[in-house]
């Protein structure tokens, strides 16, 4: 169990430009989560995945937001003509189906910290 | 909807001395209550969760919560802090079966004072 990973950890870019972030869910974990936390606030929801299933999306997530999970484990965030606003920590957590007790925990990665100038 | 609120953006409380994280919630139905820590440059670590049973409820690093439902409220305590627990807290509600996302309030920065 290596835990969640994200990729990259950092990155900065222009404003306009198009950047994708890269999710690796704990192995078997079928649920996978996004969220974004801006500085001094706590994480927000975005969106989640049952497996290649996206079942729900927040507000939130304009249509400048995508996110795939294209085999059910691994996913990917990407942000099209990046906007000043978007800089944030986004963070991906996921979820196994063989926890026990409801609700599961879900386990977050380190994040990925976007600054757009 | 859920939501949770925490009184003090910042702690600071002199090592030795007790811990006290404030948050209270908001829910139409029996909540699931979480609290999370934060250290710099990483993800979040469950400290402990509330689902139903025991009110009182114990986490990891001596750290444990007490749901009341009577104030709404699910405040974090540690008997003694250590310079080990400065870092930021998050408290966090869930909704129910099939709708697990979470709904985070804006976070405790806990300074320990040496």
């Amino acid at each position: 169990d290596t835990g969640v990973s994200q990729d990259p950890r950092h990155k900065i870019t222009k404003r306009g430009q198009n950047v994708t972030f890269r999710c690796d869910p704990i192995s078997e974990h079928n649920r996978l989560y996004w969220y974004r936390q801006t500085l001094g606030q706590g994480p927000e929801f975005l969106t989640y995945f049952q497996n290649e299933a996206q079942l729900e999306k927040s507000r939130l997530l304009s249509d400048r937001f995508s996110a795939e999970r294209p085999k059910g484990s691994f996913s990917t965030l990407e942000i099209q003509r990046t906007e000043q606003g978007d800089s944030a920590m986004y963070l991906c957590a996921s979820s196994s189906p063989l926890q026990g007790q409801y609700p599961r925990e879900q386990y977050f990665g380190p994040g990925t910290r976007l600054t757009v100038t | 909807a859920q939501s949770v609120t925490q009184l003090g953006s910042h702690v600071s409380v002199s090592e030795g001395a007790l811990v006290l994280l404030r948050c209270n919630y908001s829910s139409s139905v029996p909540p699931y209550l979480f609290w999370y820590v934060q250290y710099p440059n990483q993800g979040l670590q469950l400290l402990l969760k509330y689902t139903t049973g025991a009110t009182l409820v114990k986490g990891i690093n001596g750290f444990e919560a007490e749901f009341k439902k009577s104030e709404t409220s699910f405040h974090l305590t540690k008997p003694s802090a250590h310079m080990s627990d400065a870092a930021e807290y998050f408290c966090a509600v869930s909704g129910h079966f099939g709708n697990e996302k979470l709904t985070f309030g804006t976070g405790t920065r806990l300074t320990i004072i040496p």
